[in-house]
């Protein structure tokens, strides 16, 4: 049973065009994380969330709106999607002892 | 700053040869470090986390110690599988808005050949 899910699982957006990833957890954690992905610079913090109906920025922001509507939903938001967007998208969520436990990702295209 | 270092970004083994991916880092806090292992295609998960100074930590055949003198937490494997084939990632754990947040470092691929 995945604790955490993601959808979809790939998307091709065009440039200009909005995007939304989902994120959906059943561990009753409280944090919850999106990253990007890309080759050579690992995994970098966009935004997080510690309680519903409040998000943070992360390391990455530009670009990216988060909404976190309830504890167990978590979307990152692309209001206006560009070509450096194209990554893989993790969701994860964050236990009390800081393991996070990942989503399968979400790999992205934008064209 | 608080950062993560793995200097190799792609390491290429033959099975049964020893491994050992590097991983420094620099933080002002008393904190974990973590491995995580994420195969093709998957989500990335947790191999190993640290514990006290200069004592090793085991998963799954690997293990690592973290050296708080060397601010190293290398991650070893006596014995290279096939099947370990696979980006890692080290992480760190720092303070964020009174909880904790990773800090990853690029990953290093490892590719064990036959």
């Amino acid at each position: 049973e995945a604790a955490v899910t993601q959808s979809p699982r790939s998307k091709v957006a065009v440039t200009g065009g909005k995007v939304t990833l989902s994120c959906h957890q059943t561990n009753n954690h409280d944090y919850m994380y999106w990253y990007r992905q890309d080759t050579g610079h690992g995994l970098r913090l966009i935004h997080y969330s510690y309680v519903a109906d409040s998000t943070e920025k992360g390391d990455i922001p530009d670009g990216y709106k988060a909404s976190r509507p309830s504890q167990e939903n978590f979307s990152l938001i692309l209001e206006l999607a560009s070509l450096s967007q194209t990554a893989v998208y993790f969701c994860a969520s964050r236990d009390s002892y800081a393991e996070q436990f990942f989503g399968p990702g979400t790999r992205l295209t934008v064209l | 700053g608080d950062s993560v270092t793995q200097t190799e970004g792609l390491v290429t083994l033959t099975e049964g040869l020893p491994v050992m991916l590097n991983c420094t880092y620099q933080t002002a806090y008393s904190t974990f470090l973590f491995w995580y292992v994420q195969h093709l295609n998957e989500a990335p998960k947790l191999l190993l986390k640290s514990s006290t100074d200069n004592k090793r930590t085991e998963h799954q055949g690997f293990h690592a110690t973290l050296h708080k003198s060397s601010s190293s937490f290398h991650l070893q494997k006596s014995s290279a599988q096939l099947s370990d084939s696979a980006l890692y990632y080290c992480a760190l754990s720092v303070p964020l808005s009174g909880s904790w947040q990773l800090i990853f470092g690029s990953g290093t691929q490892l590719t064990v050949m036959p």
